[in-house]
């Protein structure tokens, strides 16, 4: 199974500030076919279910606020938060879909400092 | 918009069956997955399975063996079966709809949402 590590396991950050989560997966999640990364990003806030923020990497879905933003290609990347707002304290995961079966990373606590 | 409503006990004993529906309204079944993810106490997020409409399933090779998925599309419900649980199987668990990958031989999962609002079991004697 690809294994997938996020980092820092914790992030205190201030409100207004940016915040950057990043995730490596322990091999490439790129697709050689189609020049796709088979890489998603989510949001848990305590007591939620997951929510869907990212797909294909970089991709945000429909609803998403715009201070989101994710990028990186093969094994490396990261999930941006532009300015922190109160309601973006969450636990943030990010899942490789290139292999069976898929796997999620072990989890990002951000917190407000 | 599509909306996961699930249920099922919620307090199991060792070796006894975990047994979970989820209800999906607002759309369709085909053309994607219909999903279980769990999330033991505190933890990450591990994939068990899904089903397609047709009946089609992939299930995780740890869970394979005690796994049973079903779909019935005139209920719009989908359902989940683990037996012989130990105290290892207590999580919340999660239905979701899942894209549908296709790579290989066989279709896999890609991305879920949306997810339904999770059912937390506890295994213990």
């Amino acid at each position: 199974d690809i294994v997938m590590t996020q980092s820092p396991d914790s992030l205190p950050v201030s409100l207004g500030e940016r915040a950057t989560i990043n995730c490596k997966s322990s091999q490439s999640v790129l697709s050689s076919s189609d020049n796709k990364n088979f890489l998603s990003w989510y949001q848990q806030r305590p007591g939620q279910p997951p929510k869907l923020l990212i797909y294909w990497a970089s991709t945000r879905e429909s609803g998403v606020p715009e201070r989101f933003s994710a990028s990186g290609s093969e094994t490396d990347f990261t999930l941006t938060i532009s300015s922190l707002q109160a309601e973006d304290v969450a636990v943030y995961y990010c899942q490789q879909y290139y292999s069976f079966p898929c796997t999620f990373g072990q989890g990002t606590r951000l917190e407000i400092k | 918009q599509v909306q996961l409503q699930q249920w099922g006990a919620g307090l199991l004993r060792p070796s006894e069956t975990l047994s979970l529906t989820c209800n999906m309204s607002g759309g369709s079944f085909s053309g994607y997955f219909w999903s279980w993810i769990r999330q033991p106490p505190g933890k990450g997020l591990e994939w068990i399975g899904e089903i397609s409409h047709s009946g089609f399933t992939n299930s995780n090779p740890s869970l394979k063996s005690r796994l049973t998925i079903s779909i019935d599309t005139s209920k719009r419900q989908f359902s989940l079966r683990l037996n012989s649980v130990t105290a290892a199987d207590t999580a919340i668990y999660y239905c979701a709809r899942a894209a549908v990958m296709v790579r290989g031989l066989t279709p896999t999962p890609g991305w879920f949402a949306p997810w339904g609002q999770g059912t937390l079991v506890t295994v213990s004697s």
